[in-house]
């Protein structure tokens, strides 16, 4: 069976400082990957995805970035987190295809302070 | 861009009272629409993936129905229970040439035993 893993599971940062999430999936091969984002009171915001290795489609303009370095590991970074940069960070896999779900991990809880 | 909107936005029905919320989406380039369930501290769970109008699922007391002409999706919950408190989120996936899935800012149901 498939599963997908984030970590960290909460991280505090200070503005400024550099960021790191990591998101693998087990169990597949070559699924496409999502960054998203909930900021309070808001929905779900599409970050980043990608539909292979190397491959990183970028939704939002903003600091931060993304990168498939292995088929089943995408990385969500910043340079220099931002208070805006705060929120519960999710990463998701699917298989491909029309009826294809999307399958989410854990979830990142970041706070920027 | 497609723009996804759900309503209500929060709701309280008592417990065995049955409910109803609607997602609206661009019916232009329709390809697939899915429904999760969110329950806090947990991850967004698919409940169903929708492609054709017309559509009807249903899981247990759960149901949603299609219309992709006039661009909405019901879901609806017979007999609420306790457990299924939890935010409704809708997504859209625009064509078959996008991997994108525009969510919606969820309805939050709380059911009152």
């Amino acid at each position: 069976s498939q599963t997908i893993h984030q970590w960290p599971a909460t991280l505090v940062q200070p503005v400024g400082s550099p960021l790191s999430l990591e998101c693998t999936v087990e169990g597949t091969s070559n699924p496409n990957l999502y960054w998203y984002r909930q900021a309070a009171g808001r929905g779900l915001q599409l970050l980043f995805y990608s539909v292979g290795i190397g491959q990183i489609s970028s939704e939002v303009p903003q600091n931060l970035s993304a990168s498939r370095p292995q088929d089943r590991q995408f990385i969500l970074s910043s340079k220099k987190l931002l208070l805006s940069d705060s929120g519960f960070y999710l990463c998701a896999w699917t298989p491909g295809g029309r009826s294809d779900t999307q399958y989410f991990g854990p979830g990142t809880r970041l706070t920027v302070l | 861009i497609l723009n996804v909107e759900q309503s209500p936005q929060s709701l309280h029905v008592q417990e065995g009272d049955s409910t109803n919320f609607t997602c609206s989406f661009p019916s232009s380039n329709f390809y697939a629409l899915h429904w999760y369930r969110w329950e806090t501290a947990k991850s967004p769970e698919a409940l169903f993936v929708m492609t054709l109008n017309g559509d009807e699922k249903k899981k247990g007391r759960i149901s949603a129905t299609l219309n992709t002409k006039e661009g909405y999706s019901y879901l609806y919950i017979k007999g609420s229970q306790p457990e299924d408190s939890a935010t409704y989120l809708c997504a859209s996936r625009g064509s078959s040439g996008t991997y994108k899935y525009i969510f919606g800012t969820g309805t939050r149901l709380k059911v009152l035993a």
